[in-house]
């Protein structure tokens, strides 16, 4: 079963803030973050591990709260090049090997 | 540029053929995942091979194989194809099985005529 993302969408202004929730039913022993441009690879931003620790990449920041099994992503003052799709991929405790379930995806779009 | 490497970049076939997608991990990794991204189911996981042995498995289509040879590369075989197999597939690799980063490459868009 796939981890939930909301919202589906969003737009935002350059500068603005917005946060990209990911939630699942199964206990999770991490959460995988990437964005993908339209028609390109998905590229990594950061993995969290249960603990509920919060990373950092530039001014993109995520958290994991393994009691709820969900992590959230934080944009902060977005640039033109936040936009993209944002996914979450979800590793399970006692899953085989590196598996990743990802959720549908969240649409960014940064207007000047 | 992620290091892993997908041919073809493009692949258009018809209905009940057969293909083979290849993919080239970066360099030192030992896992090589497949995904298939279609626009309705999103990014789907196929399955990961590790060292040249299955780590683990997604809801692969019998129709579906795939392996991974001495030297690390990758191949995924799509056979009797459908009008629904039409998508693009991605393979990824990491250096470890378990929890690591993984790597996309550029993708192979399939096309079922």
């Amino acid at each position: 079963q796939q981890p939930v993302q909301s919202p589906q969408a969003v737009i935002l202004r350059e500068g603005e803030d917005a946060v990209i929730n990911c939630s699942s039913s199964k206990a999770l022993y991490s959460v995988h973050w990437y964005r993908q441009k339209h028609g390109e690879a998905p590229i990594f931003l950061m993995i969290l591990l249960k603990g509920g620790e919060q990373k950092g990449h530039d001014k993109i920041s995520a958290s994991f709260n393994e009691k709820k099994q969900q992590s959230s992503l934080y944009l902060t003052a977005s640039q033109l090049s936040y936009s993209g799709t944002y996914f979450c991929g979800t590793e399970k405790f006692g899953a085989a090997g590196n598996k990743l379930t990802f959720g549908g995806g969240t649409r960014v779009l940064v207007k000047p | 540029d992620s290091g892993v490497t997908q041919t073809p970049k493009h692949l258009i076939t018809a209905t009940g053929q057969r293909v083979t997608l290849r993919c080239s991990p970066r360099s030192g990794d030992l896992s090589v995942y497949w995904y298939q991204q279609s626009l309705d189911q999103g990014l789907q996981f196929l399955i990961q091979y590790y060292n040249g042995e299955e780590r683990a498995k997604g809801n692969i289509l019998e129709r579906f194989s795939a392996q991974q040879f001495p030297d690390l590369h990758s191949e995924l075989n799509l056979s009797s194809l459908e009008l629904g197999d039409s998508a693009l597939y991605f393979c990824a690799s990491s250096r470890s099985g378990r929890t690591d980063t993984q790597y996309f490459g550029p993708g192979t868009r399939l096309t079922v005529l």
